[in-house]
């Protein structure tokens, strides 16, 4: 079985801050994850994946996130938080054949910019 | 490409009735995917399609949610009868590969 443990279901950083939003994976088989951001009131928008490529993989809006197999983790970071920012933010794992297997999500991190 | 079509928006039903809630899945897409999202248990997998056919039911909570693909362009997660406890955001997505693409979602309540 396959799942994913966000650290932190809150995150507040300032505006022009570092963020670090972070992600551990349990997985038996080499993992694919993924990155998604959710508006208010929208769907699930992808951000970035890792498909066993660079390990290091960059993504839409100016994040990016570091597969570390020995650690287990996949976190998200972006050099400098905008307000625009602020979304609620889904790491997700899955297997390596393709879009048949299914996203098994985590409870998702809620991101505040403030000024 | 319009994306992913999810209809209707948002539905307010009374217990005891049937919802169906409707999904346009991106042309070409050969994946599609029914979660339910809340507050206690997050974004949950219902059920997802392959070509039109059911590969994974597991996720499905009662033998009240029932979910159909006619044919590749639309599918329908039925509830009947609906419970106050099937109030969430329900979710379809479809997929060609690795391209998920998630639908704005509907909003069920149901009172």
């Amino acid at each position: 079985a396959q799942s994913v443990t966000q650290l932190g279901s809150h995150v507040s950083v300032s505006e022009g801050a570092l963020v670090l939003l972070r992600c551990n994976y349990s997985s038996s088989v080499p993992p694919y994850l993924f990155w998604y951001v959710q508006y208010p009131n929208q769907g699930l928008q992808l951000l970035l994946k890792y498909t066993s490529a660079a390990t290091l993989v960059k993504g839409i809006n100016g994040f990016e996130a570091e597969f570390k197999k020995s650690e287990t983790s996949f976190h998200l970071t972006k050099p400098s938080a905008h307000m625009s920012d602020a979304a609620e933010y889904f790491c997700a794992v899955s297997g390596p054949t393709g879009g048949g297997n299914k996203l098994t999500f985590g409870t998702g991190t809620q991101l505040k910019v403030e000024l | 490409d319009a994306g992913v079509i999810q209809s209707p928006r948002h539905e307010v039903t009374e217990m005891g009735q049937e919802v169906t809630l409707r999904c346009k899945p991106i042309s070409g897409h050969d994946y599609l995917f029914w979660y339910r999202q809340t507050m206690m248990r997050g974004l949950e997998l219902l059920i997802y399609f392959n070509n039109n056919v059911p590969i994974d039911d597991s996720g499905m909570p009662e033998d009240r949610f029932s979910a159909k693909m006619p044919n590749a362009s639309f599918s329908t997660l039925k509830i009947q009868p609906s419970e106050p406890r099937d109030s969430a955001v329900y979710f379809c997505a479809s997929s060609f590969g690795w391209g998920y693409t998630f639908g704005s979602g509907t909003r069920l309540t149901v009172v």
